[in-house]
């Protein structure tokens, strides 16, 4: 079975700063995907961005990258300019690319709370 | 906003009643998911509907119970629950791609 490990529980950055959140994950598997959601206070589950292991390049999306490792299974995501708005729960994600479409199942971490300080 | 919507947003029942969450997205996926978040622990899957089918059911208790009449709607019925059960409930929906869309969640506090 695949696990997800986010090792830092709390993180905190000073406004306008980088910082990079940590994941590793375990798997048997070559294909699959990687996500980061976010979670916000109000709780909804944001999709952040995604990886496919096939793609050597890393993913970006605005000011969110990630530094994707597959030899060594690490996942990490750096935010770049951080804002306020930033402030969430942030979650690393596992789908297996062995299973149809349509029958996803994500295997999550156990988070990592970012904290933006003014 | 994913469109993904969830009621009600906060439940507090006894444990010997009877409740159902609700999940509803007009979204045109296919595939409707419920996952339990409790403190400190990973997301779980409990269910997993593929066009109204149930197809994957994650070792839950019997006294959660899923019911998917349509790819728009899910609901989780809810009976004799015990305190351990309280946790935020999400609903997710995926249209075949890898990405799930997740709802707000239901607070449900179990007392």
């Amino acid at each position: 079975a695949q696990t997800v490990t986010q090792s830092q529980p709390e993180m905190s950055v000073q406004e306008a700063e980088t910082v990079t959140l940590s994941c590793t994950y375990d798997t048997s598997e070559s294909d699959y995907y990687l996500f980061w959601y976010k979670q916000p206070p109000s709780r909804q589950m944001i999709l952040v961005i995604r990886q496919e292991a096939y793609k050597q390049q890393n993913a970006t999306e605005n000011r969110f990258s990630v530094n994707f490792q597959k030899a060594a299974k690490s996942f990490s995501l750096k935010i770049s300019d951080s804002q306020l708005g930033d402030a969430a729960m942030y979650f690393c994600a596992y789908k297996s690319g062995l299973e149809d479409f349509g029958n996803e199942k994500l295997t999550f971490g156990t988070g990592t709370r970012l904290t933006i300080i003014p | 906003e994913t469109g993904v919507t969830q009621t009600p947003r906060h439940l507090v029942m006894g444990m010997t009643n009877k409740k159902s969450l609700k999940c509803e997205q007009h979204l045109g996926h296919n595939a409707m998911y419920w996952y339990k978040q409790s403190a400190k622990k990973p997301l779980e899957l409990m269910f997993v509907y593929n066009f109204k089918e149930q197809t994957e059911n994650n070792s839950v208790p019997s006294r959660f119970s899923p019911e998917c009449p349509n790819s728009s709607h899910l609901f989780l019925h809810l009976h004799t629950l015990q305190p351990e059960d309280s946790a935020l409930y999400l609903c997710a929906s995926s249209p075949g791609s890898p990405e799930q869309y997740f709802g707000p969640g239901t607070r449900l506090t179990v007392t």
